[in-house]
């Protein structure tokens, strides 16, 4: 009975490179958030999807960063050309309903960039 | 705009005594207030949620309270144990999704 499952758990990038984030939910849970943490702050809401929707995409950077949650296969975080700013903790979490209140968060990909 | 926010960045707490964080809030449209537990390199990990509706919640150790009028909510641990050492964070749920405050790390001193 697996958890959230994300993956890599450190992605090292150099500037101006891409970084691929991925997320496998909580088997039957088809609503995925992802949060980022930066050093000495909070979990930041950056976007909501359900599978092939995206819900809320309020906390999301404007330019660079994208995400998906395709019908078959994990949840993508993507962020092209990253910069010394992205480097954080990015959390993502699944869910049963979109009602559920109690969340379940993977363990996180740190992500630093060089 | 931070509409969730924890004023105390750490606690240092006796083992075996009561620990209290504490939680505001300015935005008062919320369904829940949830507190999670994170421990360093994982995620956080559900503790306990009260809804809007009540003043109190409480499971084993834990016990929530939720005082509208002030826009305030605290947890409770009593009584503290080492294992209870880790970051703490409030959060609100609305609009289908979580808002977090900035968190508190707990200490519990042996």
């Amino acid at each position: 009975n697996a958890g959230v499952m994300q993956n890599p758990r450190h992605l090292v990038r150099r500037r101006g490179q891409e970084a691929r984030l991925r997320c496998s939910p909580v088997k039957g849970h088809s609503h995925v958030y992802w949060y980022r943490q930066l050093p000495e702050e909070g979990l930041k809401f950056m976007v909501y999807l359900q599978k092939e929707n995206i819900i809320d995409e309020s906390g999301m950077p404007k330019e660079r960063f994208s995400a998906e949650f395709p019908k078959e296969g994990p949840s993508i975080l993507r962020i092209q050309q990253v910069v010394r700013g992205d480097s954080a903790a990015y959390f993502c979490a699944s869910s049963k309903d979109r009602k559920d209140t109690e969340a379940f968060f993977g363990q996180g990909t740190r992500l630093t960039v060089v | 705009d931070q509409q969730v926010k924890q004023n105390s960045p750490s606690l240092s707490v006796q083992e075996g005594r009561i620990s209290i964080l504490n939680c505001d809030y300015t935005n008062s449209m919320f369904d829940y207030f949830l507190w999670y537990k994170k421990y360093p390199a994982e995620g956080p990990t559900f503790l306990i949620s009260i809804s809007s509706i009540k003043d109190k919640n409480e499971d084993g150790r834990f016990t929530v309270f939720l005082n509208k009028s002030a826009k305030h909510l605290s947890l409770h641990i009593v009584p503290s144990q080492p294992g209870d050492s880790a970051v703490y964070f409030c959060a609100k749920f609305g609009n289908e999704k979580l808002t977090f405050g900035t968190g508190t790390r707990l200490t519990i001193i042996p």
